[in-house]
């Protein structure tokens, strides 16, 4: 078991470049988010998804969207980067909406936008 | 509205010594979970402990143990006997029944440094 995994692990951008990152779950979760983490932030969550097709707004969404064309993958795409943008993103993956299930994180991807 | 909080930004504590990390948090449900993580300098995030709200029994789990106190609204986490590898960002999370779909409300993380 892989858990959930991300790619890639580290990115830099310039300002309007585009990229995607990749989010997989091999534990049949319904259930994946995306957070990012800023210094002094904590995590704020920008979109999530309750199943295969379907995705919602988070807290912080704008500039980015997704897509869960597949159950175990959760993409997070960045149309047109901004050095706001820089931080580090964490994908999760949960079993079921039931508030207090465990979370299952990724290791994190760190994006710098120049 | 959810609210987590964590006073305390940084920490320095020398070896051996005890260090207890603040988290106090809101909620108007009277369901709710209450989680702590730990972030290495390695980066990733590691799941401690989840407690939820009908159970505020204190936990020791070997050097950790935590303090439920509904009466104050805070879930502390106390480490015994400091030990460098304990250093990490420590974030304590909140979710509840109005949290959309399960998702957790983090506070700003607490740095731990813990000196040999």
């Amino acid at each position: 078991n892989a858990g959930v995994t991300q790619t890639p692990k580290f990115r830099v951008l310039k300002t309007g470049q585009s990229m995607t990152l990749l989010c997989a779950q091999d534990m049949n979760h319904e259930y994946m988010y995306w957070y990012r983490q800023d210094p002094g932030m904590g995590l704020r969550l920008i979109h999530y998804s309750v199943g295969e097709g379907t995705t919602a707004k988070g807290e912080v969404p704008d500039g980015y969207n997704v897509s869960r064309l597949k159950k175990q993958n959760f993409l997070l795409g960045l149309e047109s980067a901004a050095p706001s943008q820089t931080s580090v993103y964490f994908c999760a993956s949960s079993y079921s909406v039931l508030a207090g299930d465990e979370q299952f994180f990724g290791p994190g991807t760190r994006l710098t936008v120049l | 509205a959810q609210k987590v909080t964590q006073a305390q930004t940084e920490i320095s504590v020398v070896e051996k010594e005890d260090v207890t990390l603040d988290c106090v948090y809101e909620t108007r449900d009277t369901t709710y979970y209450l989680f702590w993580y730990k972030q290495p300098p390695s980066g990733e995030l590691v799941f401690l402990i989840r407690r939820n709200s009908f159970d505020e029994q204190n936990e020791i789990s070997g050097r950790y143990s935590w303090n439920f106190q509904k009466s104050t609204s805070s879930f502390n986490f106390t480490i015994t006997a400091s030990q460098v590898v304990d250093s990490a960002v420590y974030f304590c999370a909140l979710s509840d029944r109005g949290s959309t779909l399960g998702r957790l409300y983090f506070g700003r993380g607490t740095q731990l440094t813990v000196w040999p």
